[in-house]
């Protein structure tokens, strides 16, 4: 069974913190990794992609990739409580999308 | 323009009726998904059709039945439904990236 492990939560951090958000996947024939966040009562929404080990910045937002450790990351800098939602971790391999349970952050002002 | 549009929004029916989502994606992909997602927010892949063909049909109760008329459109049929088949059901397409997600169809079986 490919799975998707996310700590389930939820996460408090204070405005203005890092928010650190971690996945574990168990498929090493993933070949792309996505992370989405959803806001109460919305469809989710891409945040991140990466397909390559290592870092990948866009504003905020850093997603990390190690594939021998199997486990990928989004780091939220500078949070907002705008950013307060379900983060959902997916790993894509074979025209399917597997999603992990998901972590709800809270961001207090 | 939605890129993914679903109808109904919200359902709510007895149970052992029956209910049909539409599904209709304008971006020109060949891939279409149905997932569910229950209370506690888990996203379950259902369904994936690639071309108006069955790609990925995960252990679904064949009470469940989509149907694609063409690569735009991908529905879902559930017959006698069941208290557990509450949930959000979501349509999704994809071309070789990214899933992009319809608003989502709650359905509440009473």
């Amino acid at each position: 069974q490919k799975e998707v492990e996310q700590n389930s939560g939820p996460l408090s951090v204070p405005e203005g913190a890092i928010a650190s958000l971690n996945c574990t996947y168990s498929d090493r024939g993933s070949q792309s990794f996505f992370w989405y966040r959803q806001y109460s009562g919305k469809s989710p929404e891409l945040i991140m992609f990466i397909y390559s080990n290592g870092d990948k910045e866009d504003g905020r937002f850093t997603a990390q990739l190690n594939k021998a450790s199997q486990y990928v990351s989004l780091l939220i800098r500078d949070s907002q409580p705008s950013d307060s939602a379900t983060y959902l971790c997916a790993q894509g391999a074979n025209s399917k999308l597997t999603f992990g349970k998901g972590i709800t952050l809270s961001v207090r002002p | 323009d939605t890129a993914v549009s679903q109808t109904p929004k919200y359902l709510v029916t007895q149970m052992g009726n029956d209910k049909s989502i539409k599904c209709e994606q304008n971006l020109g992909h060949d891939t279409m998904y149905w997932y569910k997602q229950d209370s506690k927010k888990f996203l379950k892949i259902m369904f994936s059709y690639n071309n108006k063909e069955l790609i990925i049909n995960e252990t679904v109760p064949n009470r469940f039945s989509p149907k694609s008329p063409d690569k735009a459109h991908l529905n879902l049929h559930i017959n006698s439904l069941e208290l557990g088949d509450s949930a959000v059901y979501f349509c999704a397409s994809r071309a070789t990236g990214e899933l992009f997600f319809g608003e989502g169809s709650r359905l509440t079986v009473l």
